[in-house]
């Protein structure tokens, strides 16, 4: 079984310029997560879909940000204009169904660095 | 809303000897536990978890950690470190009644031969 994956490893771009994340959960997961480590600090939550819906958006730092998982398949994360501050390790995980004792597979992230 | 704090940056441990990796927790409703590593350029991968019964879980690689609710705490044990088991520790939770997971800042453990 594939575990989740995540495209580019690592992307390095410009201020001002678009960074387009994606990832893709394990099959038949319908919980998917994106998460951002910021160098030394904790793994801070971004939002949670749940098929192709957003049910908890409350991480996302403000409007540059945008994620799509249309189909309830993969997702992607775009960031628009990227400023310095997005730099970071962003990371996708997923779980499967409502039950919420298990645990997160987590992809190996995409690593962001704006200059 | 649910947090983690873990105190310790960075933990340094002899091989052989037992380590301990400190987390702390806070949510509304009862806490689901769990604890994960990340190796370099890796992703995070499970070890543990505590969702009810015995406080103390045992999990991947002889890793252990024990529940303390008056404490709120939920830290990482193992009777004898490997040099193998440096890495980045991270602890999360999950408030029963959510769905999503918070992380602590991680701690660095390095064993050393």
């Amino acid at each position: 079984e594939a575990g989740v994956t995540q495209f580019p490893s690592h992307s390095v771009i410009e201020k001002g310029q678009t960074v387009t994340l994606r990832c893709d959960p394990i099959s038949g997961h319908d919980n998917l997560y994106w998460y951002r480590r910021v160098m030394g600090k904790e793994i801070k939550f971004l939002l949670h879909f749940v098929k192709e819906s957003k049910q908890d958006e409350s991480g996302m730092p403000n409007n540059r940000f945008l994620a799509e998982r249309t189909g309830g398949t993969y997702s992607t994360l775009k960031v628009q204009p990227a400023e310095l501050e997005d730099s970071g390790v962003y990371f996708c995980a997923s779980s499967h169904g409502r039950v919420n004792t298990g645990e997160l597979f987590f992809g190996e992230g995409s690593r962001l660095t704006v200059l | 809303a649910q947090s983690v704090a873990q105190p310790e940056d960075q933990v340094n441990v002899a091989e052989g000897n037992p380590l301990t990796v400190k987390c702390t927790y806070s949510v509304s409703g009862n806490p689901y536990l769990f604890w994960y590593v990340q190796y370099p350029n890796r992703g995070l991968q499970f070890l543990l978890k505590y969702i009810t019964g015995d406080n103390l879980v045992k999990g991947s690689y002889g890793f252990e950690a024990e529940f303390n609710k008056s404490q709120t705490s939920f830290h990482l044990k193992k009777p004898s470190a490997l040099v193998s088991d440096s890495a980045l520790y991270f602890c999360a939770v999950r408030d029963g009644r959510l769905n999503d997971m918070r992380f602590g800042a991680g701690t660095r453990l390095t064993v050393k031969p």
